[in-house]
This record gives C-alpha cells, structure tokens and sequence, in this order.
C-alpha cells in the first residue's frame, strides 16, 4: 500500500540555519503532496503542497519539490527561526473507493533555538 | 483558524462510555474526514463523509462510527471505550465543490483530546 516515511527528529537548529526534513514516499499512481505543520496545542495547518511531478510548492520561505524519479518531497528552508519550532508532517493522497484521505509521515519534530 | 470547529476541546472519561465527538466543516465543504492522532499508532485516518454519504474508511474499529448531517456536520460516536482509545482526534473539511479529488486541501479542527481513565 502507499506509505510515506519521514526521517526521524527531533531536529535541532539555531536560528538562521538551514533546514531539511527528508521525505520519501511509496504509493501507486500519482498522487498529492502535502505539509502539514503542527505547532504545540494546535491542529496542522497545511504548509504546502503539489499536485504532480515536478511541481514545487511554497509557503512562508518553506519550500518542496516533487520529485517523481526518487520518489522524494523534501522540505526545505534557507534560514530558519524560532518560530518555526513545530512538528512537520509529511502526507500523501490516498484514494479509497470513490473518496480520499492523507496518509501521514510519523512526523518530524523541530526545534530553533536562539 | 483554519474555520473548522470541534467540541469539545478535552474529554475524560471511563472504560466501557460512550462519547460523542462534534465538528463543523467550513462553510461551504462538502468532505468531513475524522483522524486519530496518538503516540503509538501517528495520524491515522478513520473515515470519510461526503455530503452526508460515507465516501471512505480507514482503521475504523467496530465500535466506532460516525456520520453526517444535512447540515454537514459530521459527529464520531465511540463506544465501549478501551484505554487505548486515548488519543487526539482530528475532523479535516474539504470539498468545497464537485466531488471530492486528490488534490484537495484539508483544512483540520483544533481537535478534541480524549482521555479514558
């Protein structure tokens, strides 16, 4: 079945460094890309997404490329700040019958320090 | 406020209840999708309504159900409560028009954190 896996965390950084948080994902067909982003005592807030290969999405200097031929949707930010400590998830469409859900990464937890 | 509500925000409880979760999709979505978040298990998808139709079912246990309403609001009703039913559960809303589609945003609710004792 489609699964998405995520590299684990917790992941720590200063501020203004540099951030990766890896995705990969198995899936049939084509599906969408998302993430999603938690902050504490919040629900997730989607961050970003893509609809087809190649597509690159972007929001608040948070960006993710998808790409089809490693089967990839890495999210990246150039300069990151404390406000951006959260837990990110990474998530796929899943079609099931004639609807959809998403199919969630284990989540990757962020913290910036000053 | 990603204008999808839950009630309620917390709820304690004990072994064998029942409950009752609430939500209200955006104005205008036609999908209500429910998820279990827990340290264990990750984000799990239940299931999905689409205007007032089950669409979709994930890791639904038996003794859970939900459904939806003219109105489109949605209620997850789980019964028999087990310890391990502990956990934050997530309503998502989608669909603003058509049927629904892979690419879609969902949009979540703050969630209702339920704890059985």
């Amino acid at each position: 079945g489609n699964s998405v896996t995520q590299m684990e965390g917790p992941v720590t950084l200063s501020e203004e460094a540099f951030l990766t948080i890896n995705c990969t994902y198995t899936a049939t067909g084509y599906p969408s890309l998302f993430w999603y982003v938690q902050y504490p005592g919040e629900g997730l807030q989607l961050l970003l997404k893509a609809t087809k290969a190649d597509d690159k999405g972007s929001n608040k200097g948070f960006e993710a490329t998808y790409r089809k031929e490693t089967t990839s949707f890495h999210l990246e930010k150039g300069s990151v700040q404390v406000s951006d400590s959260a837990v990110y998830f990474c998530a796929l469409s899943d079609r099931s019958n004639s609807g959809y859900a998403l199919n969630f990464g284990k989540g990757t937890s962020l913290l910036v320090t000053p | 406020d990603s204008g999808v509500t839950q009630t309620p925000k917390h709820l304690i409880t004990a072994t064998g209840q029942r409950v009752t979760l609430r939500c209200s999709p955006r104005s205008g979505d036609l999908s209500v999708y429910w998820y279990q978040q827990s340290l264990d298990q990750g984000l799990q998808f239940l299931i999905q309504y689409y205007n007032g139709e089950e669409r979709a079912k994930g890791n639904i246990l038996e003794r859970f159900s939900a459904q939806q309403f003219p109105d489109l609001h949605s209620e997850l009703n789980l019964s028999s409560l087990e310890l391990g039913d502990s956990a934050l559960y997530f309503c998502a809303s989608s669909t603003p028009d058509g049927q629904p589609k892979g690419t879609d945003t969902q949009y979540f609710g703050p969630g209702t954190r339920l704890t059985v004792l």
